[in-house]
């Protein structure tokens, strides 16, 4: 099966600019996940969507970032205006609904902010 | 909130010999799930093996097997004959078995080097 889909790879703005990553995951899967992984530390969940609709965004600065899922199927996270400290590499992953094997992670878009 | 600790930032082993992350946790949950994951540099998160908090059997998988220690909350990796593909980051994570939120709380990783 194919697997979770991310881009752009890379991006590199200007601070106070805006970006935008997109994530297509495993088709079926209900369940979609942005992480976020600053450089030295482990992945942090920004926000987990369950089809359309958002289970978890306590960890979402929803001051600057935000996020959609349109159609429960492809999803969008948004950062508006980017910070130094927003450098890291963005996650993405995905799995079945209440699936407890755990989920395929995608190869993540590397954010830098100059 | 549960935490997850990996003591060791950097390990190394020869190729074909064995080695063993670390990994700690602290949960009030009785039920959860540990992983761990690989990290190659590509940054694609691999999941490596699984472990459900309810099983007393260590999970196996190939040549990477688990000690698990539900009263000390340990949870180590061991590798065996290790290859030098497995060299990467390598992270312990915390997935809570109940309803809401299935977030995975991931430890600062180990970076594994495989030497020749």
């Amino acid at each position: 099966e194919a697997g979770v889909a991310q881009s752009p790879r890379y991006k590199i703005i200007e601070k106070r600019q805006s970006v935008a990553f997109w994530c297509n995951p495993i088709s079926g899967h209900a369940t979609l996940y942005w992480y976020q992984q600053i450089l030295g530390q482990g992945p942090k969940l920004l926000i987990q969507f369950q089809n359309n609709g958002v289970v978890d965004d306590s960890q979402l600065p929803k001051d600057r970032f935000s996020a959609e899922r349109l159609k429960g199927v492809d999803s969008t996270l948004k950062i508006q205006p980017a910070k130094l400290e927003d450098s890291a590499v963005y996650l993405c992953a995905s799995s079945l609904a209440w699936d407890r094997r755990g989920y395929t992670f995608g190869s993540g878009t590397r954010l830098t902010v100059v | 909130a549960q935490t997850v600790t990996q003591s060791q930032p950097e390990m190394s082993v020869q190729e074909a010999e064995t080695v063993t992350l670390s990994c700690t946790y602290d949960t009030s949950e009785s039920d959860y799930y540990l992983f761990w994951y690989k990290q190659p540099p590509s940054r694609q998160m691999i999941l490596v093996i699984r472990q459900e908090a309810y099983k007393q059997q260590n999970a196996t998988e190939n040549r990477f097997s688990v000690n698990f220690q539900k009263a000390a909350k340990s949870f180590s990796l061991k590798i065996s004959d290790s290859q030098l593909g497995d060299a990467a980051m390598y992270f312990c994570a915390y997935r809570s078995a109940g309803g809401g939120s299935e977030k995975l709380v991931f430890g600062k990783g180990t970076k594994l080097t495989v030497n020749p």
